[in-house]
């Protein structure tokens, strides 16, 4: 069975400010590891992702995250926030289950970006 | 253009209502899903399709139907409606390959039941 723990339900931070998301993930398997960002209204969109090679994935926009195997997270980062950013970002974790891959995703962070 | 489509996007209904919820995906992908967004954000997978298959049926209640007439459709139908059915439902649709897979999601169907 797998788990992913969002430590932080909400995360207000101000405009240009650098932020953190954190995420911890349990799984007896490897694991293929995902940030989606949800804005207002709207469905999930992949942010980044982590499938296997360097542990430091981005994305387009300036986020990244960090695979750390010792410790089983998946944090995301930003060092300068806009206000376009402001939405709920969701850690994900895939693995097969019977061949087939299955995606256990976290309660969600909302990310409150303050001008 | 859109990939991943849901029908309607806003459901307001009575309880004890029967309701369907339709989806298509143009991405020529294998697998569809339904997932469930409740009151606090929180996303759980109710239903996985395979090319119109049944893989994934997570602790749904049977009045939770889903039905998949071609790979790129998978409709949700809903009996006796609850109040505690009162969520957005998600479709997405992935294709495997090279042991991952990315989901792509509609924009979701906002049901309400009074």
């Amino acid at each position: 069975a797998q788990s992913v723990t969002q430590l932080d339900s909400q995360v207000p931070v101000f405009e240009e400010a650098p932020v953190e998301l954190r995420c911890n993930y349990s799984s007896s398997v490897s694991v293929y590891l995902f940030w989606y960002v949800q804005y207002p209204n709207q469905g999930l969109q992949l942010l980044l992702k982590y499938l296997s090679g360097s542990t430091l994935v981005e994305s387009i926009n300036g986020f990244e995250a960090e695979f750390n195997k010792s410790q089983t997270s998946f944090h995301l980062r930003k060092p300068s926030v806009h206000i376009s950013d402001t939405a709920e970002y969701f850690c994900a974790v895939s693995d097969s289950t019977g061949g087939y891959q299955k995606v256990t995703f976290g309660i969600g962070t909302k990310l409150q970006v303050i001008p | 253009d859109t990939a991943v489509s849901q029908t309607p996007k806003y459901l307001v209904t009575q309880m004890g209502n029967d309701k369907s919820i339709k989806c298509e995906q143009n991405l020529g992908h294998d697998t569809m899903y339904w997932y469930k967004q409740d009151s606090k954000k929180f996303l759980k997978i109710m239903f996985s399709y395979n090319n119109k298959e049944l893989i994934i049926n997570e602790t749904v209640p049977n009045r939770f139907s889903p039905k998949s007439p071609d790979k790129a459709h998978l409709n949700l139908h809903i009996n006796s409606l609850e109040l505690g059915d009162s969520a957005v439902y998600f479709c997405a649709s992935s294709q495997v390959s090279g042991g991952w897979e990315t989901q792509y999601f509609g924009p979701g169907t906002r049901l309400l039941v009074l």
